[in-house]
């Protein structure tokens, strides 16, 4: 079993729509939890941190479920601008430092 | 903006010829990292550095190796490239947080193809 696991799409979806991304994570001692946007053939970037209570940025909102192991994204009216893939990135404990774990990436595609 | 910077964008070379991918930054960072990424793949740790002097291997195994003589660079090197060592390189930097979390932020990266 992977250890961050997302469905890799793509999405399409109409320009307007709410689209909601699903990951989860098997390792339960994992402590941060993110959501990178990564643009074709492009280097990723932080989108959102992922906080216990959830959190808002805009458009875009974040939950964390703990007890499930289980992170989502949600984009509202979303824009032709939002198309990339949104990988889902856990931070786990390492020896003397932490480590990134990246998922697959799920691919947006939004459409006029 | 970032102020992290790879070179060479793309490289296309021949089997066997060794290569060095080059990676600098200016925020001062002490953290720095190697990420290998296929097309439509995840991102595989390779190497990492916590600061002058340290480097570690990453998750995924990897022929390369680094070198952090100065805070700012974190090279990259292939002694004989092979066509499977084709992919992209992505490198990234992070402060020095202690066990808390900071924002990695990647350069563009190096596409590599060895023929």
């Amino acid at each position: 079993r992977k250890e961050v696991e997302q469905d890799p799409g793509p999405f399409n979806v109409p320009e307007g729509a709410t689209v909601a991304f699903n990951c989860t994570y098997s390792n339960s001692a994992s402590q941060s939890f993110f959501w990178y946007r990564q643009d074709c053939r492009k280097e990723p970037k932080l989108l959102m941190s992922v906080y216990s209570s959830g959190n808002e940025d805009g458009r875009f909102t974040a939950q964390l479920n703990r007890a499930s192991q289980y992170i989502s994204l949600l984009i509202r009216d979303s824009k032709l601008s939002d198309s990339a893939t949104y990988l889902c990135v856990v931070n786990q404990p390492r020896g003397g430092g932490n480590k990134l774990t990246f998922g697959t990436g799920t691919q947006l595609k939004v459409e006029l | 903006e970032a102020d992290i910077y790879q070179t060479p964008r793309y490289l296309v070379i021949g089997t066997g010829k060794k290569i060095t991918l080059e990676c600098s930054q200016t925020m001062g960072h002490d953290k720095m990292y190697w990420y290998q990424q296929d097309p439509g793949m995840e991102l595989h740790l390779i190497h990492y550095s916590y600061g002058v002097n340290s480097t570690e291997k990453g998750d995924l195994s990897s022929e390369s190796t680094v070198s952090r003589i100065r805070t700012e660079h974190f090279p990259l090197t292939l002694e004989s490239a092979r066509p499977s060592h084709t992919s992209q390189y992505l490198c990234a930097s992070s402060e020095w947080g202690g066990g808390a979390y900071n924002e990695q932020f990647f350069g563009p990266g190096t596409r590599l193809t060895v023929l």
